[in-house]
Formats: structure tokens, C-alpha cells, sequence
């Protein structure tokens, strides 16, 4: 079955450093997309990115960027120069393929503070 | 906001007793997944309703069940619940079986169930 491993349960840091979550996932899916989602205190979940196992390039959008490595099943999130407002969980997703349709498979979530 | 609408926002409610949680989904999309977010559990998928038929099924207790109507809103009724019941419910929708276009399925600002 399909897995997701978010290692770091929280991580701190201060304004301004750069900061990298990571995500290891295990499928045995050839073609399969991964996802990374924004969970601020609100509560509600912000898509930030999918990803398909056929494209490794990396993406970067502002302070954002993603690397995918198929070779060691990885999809690392790194923010460059983080706010306050970055303060959030963040869940890496896999999705998984059953009969014709698609559910996601969440990590349990980095809690990332960023302190001023 | 993603145009996804749950209530509703919070929900209070004793052991033993039934509740429904509603959703209604972005105009024209025609999935909805049904998610637990919970403190033990993580976030695990339930399960998902396509055009009113139910195509894929997670990690859904037999107390649980959901529906989806001809307008395409869907209702999650949990009943006998339980303590470990209460936990953040969302609602996510998607244009078509899978993923959309761009790949998210769109969250709705979740329920949260508080069981007594």
C-alpha cells in the first residue's frame, strides 16, 4: 500500500532562514502524482502543488520550491527566505489509483513555526 | 476560499448519538471525498462519491456512511459516535474522477466534531 513519511514532526526556525521539509514516500504504482498541501491555524488545507511521476524537474514558485528525486522516492518542500505567515503544517500527498479513481495518502504533517 | 462549503463549522454532540455533516461541493465538479483529520489518526481518506455513486472507500468505519444527491451535495452521517470519533471532517471536490486539471482536489474549511 501507498506511504507517506513526513520524518519531521515540527520544526522552528527564524525569520528569514531558509527551511526544507521533507517527504519520503513508497508506492508500487508506476505512475502516480504527489502533492503538497498548507494547513495554516485556520484549519483549512491550501494546495501548493502536484507533481507526476513522469516530470522530475524542479519547480520553484517565489520563495517556493519543490525536489523531486525519483531515485530516492523523495519530494522535499524547501522555503527560502520564510515569514511568519509561513507558519503552518504542511502535508506531502501521494495519490493512489483504485478502480478508476484517485484518493490521496497524507504524510502525518511537518508543524513549521517561524518566529519573528 | 476554494468554493467548497461545509456545515456545519463546528458540531458538539454526546456519545452515542448521530450526526450529519453536509458538503457541497465547487460548482461542476462532480467528485467529493470525504476526509478524518484527527490528532492520532492523521488525515485519512473515507471515502468518495462520484455523480452519486460511490467509487472509492478508505478507511471508513461500518458507523459511517455518506451519500450524494442529484445536486451533487453529499451528506456524511456518523452515528453510535464515539470520543474518538470527534475529529476535523473535510469535504473535497474535484471536476472529474481523478484529480482536476491542474491536479487538487479543493477543500472545503472542514467540521469540526467535538464528541462528549
Amino acid at each position: 500500500a501507498q506511504k507517506v513519511t513526513q520524518a519531521q514532526t515540527e520544526i522552528s526556525v527564524v525569520e528569514k532562514e531558509d527551511v526544507t521539509l521533507d517527504c519520503v514516500y513508497e508506492t508500487r504504482d508506476t505512475t502516480y502524482y504527489l502533492f503538497w498541501y498548507k494547513q495554516p491555524p485556520s484549519g483549512e488545507l491550501v494546495f501548493l502543488i502536484r507533481r507526476n511521476s513522469f516530470d522530475e524537474q524542479n519547480e520553484i514558485s517565489g520563495r517556493y520550491s519543490w525536489n523531486f528525486q525519483k531515485s530516492t522516492s523523495s519530494f522535499n518542500f524547501t522555503i527560502t527566505a520564510s515569514q511568519v505567515v509561513d507558519s503552518a503544517v504542511y502535508f506531502c500527498a501521494l495519490s493512489e489509483l483504485q478502480g478508476g479513481s484517485e484518493k490521496l495518502v497524507f504524510g502525518k504533517g511537518t508543524k513549521l513555526t517561524v518566529n519573528p | 476560499d476554494s468554493g467548497v462549503t461545509q456545515t456545519p463549522k463546528h458540531l458538539i454532540t454526546a456519545t452515542g448519538q448521530r450526526v450529519t455533516l453536509r458538503c457541497s461541493p465547487r460548482s461542476g465538479d462532480l467528485s467529493v471525498y470525504w476526509y478524518q483529520q484527527s490528532l492520532d489518526q492523521g488525515l485519512q481518506f473515507l471515502i468518495q462519491y462520484y455523480n452519486g455513486e460511490e467509487r472509492a472507500k478508505g478507511n471508513i468505519l461500518e458507523r459511517f456512511s455518506a451519500q450524494q444527491f442529484p445536486d451533487l451535495h453529499s451528506e456524511l452521517n456518523l452515528s453510535s459516535l464515539e470520543l474518538g470519533d470527534s475529529a476535523l471532517y473535510f469535504c473535497a471536490s474535484s471536476p472529474e474522477l481523478t484529480s482536476g486539471p491542474r491536479g487538487e482536489q479543493f477543500f472545503g474549511p472542514g467540521t469540526r466534531l467535538t464528541v462528549l
